[in-house]
């Protein structure tokens, strides 16, 4: 089954300490997206990656890392979390990078730092 | 700028017909979609229009006018299943291929 995989789906945390939340699809897309969600603010985009090691910032990239070591898989790394970073994130993907608006999401990360 | 506009909320009727606007203001365009997200769930893919005119899928379709930077999103024969958000993206070719999305109709369907 084609799908876009998130983990973990919810996390509490505390402000400073360290976290990953992964993203893997199994469809061979090349670009990869996270975004954040917020009440009243939508879906706001992140980093992406046009392909392995190329990724680019987003809208709202502070407090956020990337990497693109392989095809499947874009972490999203949040060095040192602060409550504002509690939002649901998602990680999405599309086939290729002119076809970006047609996008596979994944399930959700519900984060919640205090 | 880039804006895109939609209705915040919007009320229909189990059975009958919903039809959800979106205006844009971009500096390129290169594709408009709908997406549907459910409450507490991912956004799911429904339509893109890249020239004018409908789009039928289903009990879904899609309109675009480039000229009038509109579209609008027609539902017939609602279901209760189809209460959820619909986002309005457009992917702004001026720059660099970005998607720009609404901030989302929250569609309520009544029995």
């Amino acid at each position: 089954e084609a799908q876009v995989t998130q983990n973990p789906r919810y996390l509490i945390t505390v402000t400073g300490k360290k976290l990953t939340v992964t993203c893997s699809q199994n469809m061979n897309h090349e670009y990869m997206s996270w975004y954040r969600q917020d009440p009243g603010l939508g879906l706001r985009q992140i980093y992406y990656s046009m392909n392995v090691e190329v990724t680019d910032k987003g809208d709202v990239p502070e407090g956020y890392k990337v990497s693109r070591k392989e095809k499947r898989n874009f972490p999203l790394i949040l060095e040192s979390p602060s409550p504002n970073q509690t939002s649901l994130y998602f990680c999405a993907s599309a086939r290729d990078s002119r076809n970006t608006g047609e996008l596979f999401f994944g399930e959700g990360s519900r984060l919640t730092v205090l | 700028g880039q804006n895109i506009d939609q209705p915040t909320e919007m009320t229909a009727t189990e059975g009958a017909i919903v039809q959800i606007n979106c205006t844009y203001q971009t500096s390129g365009f290169n594709g408009l979609f709908w997406y549907q997200q459910h409450a507490g769930e991912a956004p799911t893919f429904l339509s893109y229009n890249v020239l004018d005119g409908l789009e039928e899928k289903g009990r879904f379709s899609s309109f675009l006018s480039r000229s009038k930077g509109y579209s609008y999103l027609l539902l017939k024969e609602l279901q209760m299943k189809d209460s959820a958000s619909y986002l309005c993206a457009v992917n702004d070719a001026g720059n660099n291929r970005k998607l720009i999305w609404g901030l989302g109709t929250s569609l309520a369907v009544n029995p």
